[in-house]
């Protein structure tokens, strides 16, 4: 199976631009995570999508969003960027279950769209 | 507050020589712990996972982890470290929240450099 795909992979945006990251999860799964990786703050949360719904969200501004197609991909949005927005995107999908010991499953990553704001 | 923690930035260990990068954890419930590795314009690759059962769990590429409850610990272990073991290792912990959502909580991260 094809894993995680992410595009673009880099991107360079000035500050007060919007950007539009792109995910396709594995074939068959149906939850895509969305996280934020920086040297200062590590790995964090930022979204989940789950049969096209929001399943969960992260402590975000709402100048973060995303949306999830039928197909399972899945789509982050940033608004009116800042430069602390400089980040490398991560994407990863999972199985999905409609509910129940939902934690126990594994995710698997994308390689990221590195975005930088200059 | 539920928490992970890697102790350790950076761990430093001779081709050949037994590693541990360590993790703990501070979470209210029955945790699943996960260890992720992130080589160089990678994203994150999965390791291995603690849901029930043993508490040794073996995973990729040789690696083990010890699930220890009472010292809530999950360090990540390796008998004869390779040069090729050198990245970023990350530990996670997963939370069912309710029946419809979950947490992951992950570590900071600690840099494995195995010399040759």
């Amino acid at each position: 199976k094809a894993g995680v795909t992410q595009t673009p992979r880099y991107l360079i945006k000035t500050r007060g631009q919007q950007v539009t990251l792109s995910c396709s999860p594995i074939s068959g799964h149906r939850s895509v995570s969305w996280y934020q990786q920086t040297p200062g703050q590590g790995l964090q949360f930022l979204f989940e999508y789950f049969s096209e719904t929001q399943r969960n969200k992260g402590n975000f501004p709402g100048r973060f969003s995303g949306r999830q197609f039928s197909n399972s991909r899945s789509e982050m949005n940033v608004s009116t960027l800042e430069l602390g927005d400089s980040a490398l995107y991560l994407c990863a999908s999972s199985p999905g279950r409609s509910q129940g010991l939902i934690g126990q499953e594994t995710q698997y990553f994308g390689p990221g769209t590195r975005l930088l704001v200059l | 507050a539920q928490s992970v923690a890697q102790p350790e930035d950076q761990v430093n260990v001779a081709e050949g020589n037994p590693l541990t990068v360590k993790c703990t954890y501070s979470v209210s419930g029955n945790p699943y712990l996960f260890w992720y590795v992130q080589y160089p314009n990678r994203g994150l690759q999965f390791l291995l996972k603690y849901i029930t059962g043993d508490n040794l769990v073996k995973g990729s590429y040789g690696f083990e982890a010890e699930f220890n409850k009472s010292q809530t610990s999950f360090h990540l272990k390796k008998p004869s470290a390779l040069v090729s073991d050198s990245a970023l290792y990350f530990c996670a912990v997963s939370l069912d929240l309710y029946s419809s959502a979950s947490k992951i909580i992950f570590g900071s991260g600690t840099r494995l450099s195995i010399r040759p």
